[in-house]
Parts: structure tokens; C-alpha cells; sequence
């Protein structure tokens, strides 16, 4: 029972390039999202998707991108990082309906864009 | 969509019994109330939730008075391993992309 899969762990960038990080749910959960912690800031949503094939923007999408490619992937890419988007990225996902709808986070990746 | 209200720090003790409160004054009649847990390192893990009256789980118990502006947390007897940061959300699956995560309660266990 894996739950939220998230890779890579860790991660070092120099500005400019891009890369996708993966994120992958066995639960059969609808809904999935991107969220960002930075210190002394809440979690602050990126993008999120609704259902398969449906994405839409968060409070925080700029210089991001994702695709939900079916009902259990839905990656984030960076096109160009920036040095602003240090910061620990969370995938989470939830049935989507009903009471009991919390949360079910990853573990996490810790970008760093040097 | 209803903002919450919760202490930044507490300081508890091992064996103690610890309540953190969550004021949310604007709650929705169709809004749930959820708390998370954080570790430094990981991502949140849902504690508990709940609609009215009192939860309780393995883990923790929630109250939530009949006028549903606030809500409790109990932690029973904590030990060093609950030193964590714990969030209060208020909201449903309807607008759940909208919550807003502040920066929750850091608590602190010690010996």
C-alpha cells in the first residue's frame, strides 16, 4: 500500500533547465495536486486536477506546467527554473466527494535551483 | 471559503494531555473540519476529521461545539513523537482546491 509516490527525492538545478517531477497514487483517488512549501509560508497550491484529463490553475502556477497523463500520474514540469522556485514540492490526492475527503501527501522533493 | 485561526507555538510536556484550538468564525453549514500533522521532512498526514460534536480515533479526539466556530484537538498523553506541526482546514470536497494552509501549530514535546 505505496499510497503517493513522489520522485525524484531530492534534486539540484542550475537556472535554466528543466525537469518533471513524477507523482503517482494507487489509491484510485480522483482528485491530485501540486503544492509548494517555502519556510515560514503555508503550502500554496501550484496546479490541481479534478478529475482524469482535467487540470486547472492553483494561487501559484507561474513557470509551471503539469499533465495528468491517467487517473494515477500527474507531474509537475519546470520549463526554466528559477532560483525562486527552491522549495519542497508535495504531490497529494483525495477521493474527491464526499466527507472524508482528506489529503494523502507524498514524501516530497526537495528542489534546489542554484 | 472559511479562514482558520490557531495558535503558532505550544510547549507540552510527555504524558500530558494537549488541546489545540482552531477558531474558523465563517464556517459553511456544508464544511468539514480536518486536521493534518507534519513532521519536518515530510508531507502533512490527515489526523482527524469531523462535522459536530465529538471524533476520536486511535489517534486523537475532535470537538466541535454545536455553533461549529471552533474546534479542538486532543492529543492524549503525547510523547516526544508528537512534537510536529498540526493544521486546521476547514472546508468540503467542493472547494477543497481553495483551502488555505496557514502556517499551523508548531508543537513541542519535551522530556
Amino acid at each position: 500500500n505505496a499510497g503517493v509516490t513522489q520522485t525524484p527525492k531530492f534534486q539540484v538545478l542550475k537556472t535554466g533547465q528543466s525537469m518533471t517531477l513524477q507523482c503517482a497514487q494507487d489509491m484510485n483517488h480522483n482528485s491530485m495536486y501540486w503544492y509548494r512549501q517555502d519556510p515560514g509560508m503555508g503550502l500554496r497550491l501550484i496546479y490541481y486536477s479534478a478529475s482524469e484529463g482535467t487540470t486547472d490553475k492553483g494561487e501559484v502556477p507561474n513557470g509551471y506546467n503539469v499533465s495528468r497523463l491517467n487517473k494515477r500520474e500527474f507531474s509537475l514540469r519546470l520549463e526554466s527554473a528559477a532560483p525562486s522556485q527552491t522549495s519542497v514540492y508535495f504531490c497529494a490526492s483525495e477521493r474527491g466527494a464526499g466527507p472524508n475527503y482528506g489529503y494523502t501527501f507524498g514524501s516530497g522533493t526537495r528542489l534546489t535551483v542554484v | 471559503l472559511a479562514k482558520t485561526t490557531q495558535p503558532i507555538s505550544m510547549d507540552s510536556y510527555e504524558g500530558q494531555e494537549v488541546n489545540i484550538t482552531c477558531s474558523h468564525n465563517n464556517i459553511a453549514t456544508n464544511d468539514y473540519i480536518t486536521w493534518y500533522q507534519q513532521f519536518p521532512s515530510q508531507g502533512p498526514r490527515f489526523i482527524i476529521q469531523g462535522y459536530k460534536t465529538k471524533v476520536t480515533n486511535e489517534v486523537a479526539s475532535l470537538f466541535i461545539p454545536a455553533d461549529r466556530k471552533s474546534s479542538t484537538l486532543s492529543l492524549p498523553r503525547v510523547s516526544l513523537s508528537d512534537t510536529a506541526v498540526y493544521y486546521c482546514l476547514v472546508g468540503n470536497a467542493g472547494n477543497n482546491r481553495k483551502l488555505i494552509w496557514g502556517l499551523g501549530t508548531s508543537l513541542a514535546v519535551n522530556p
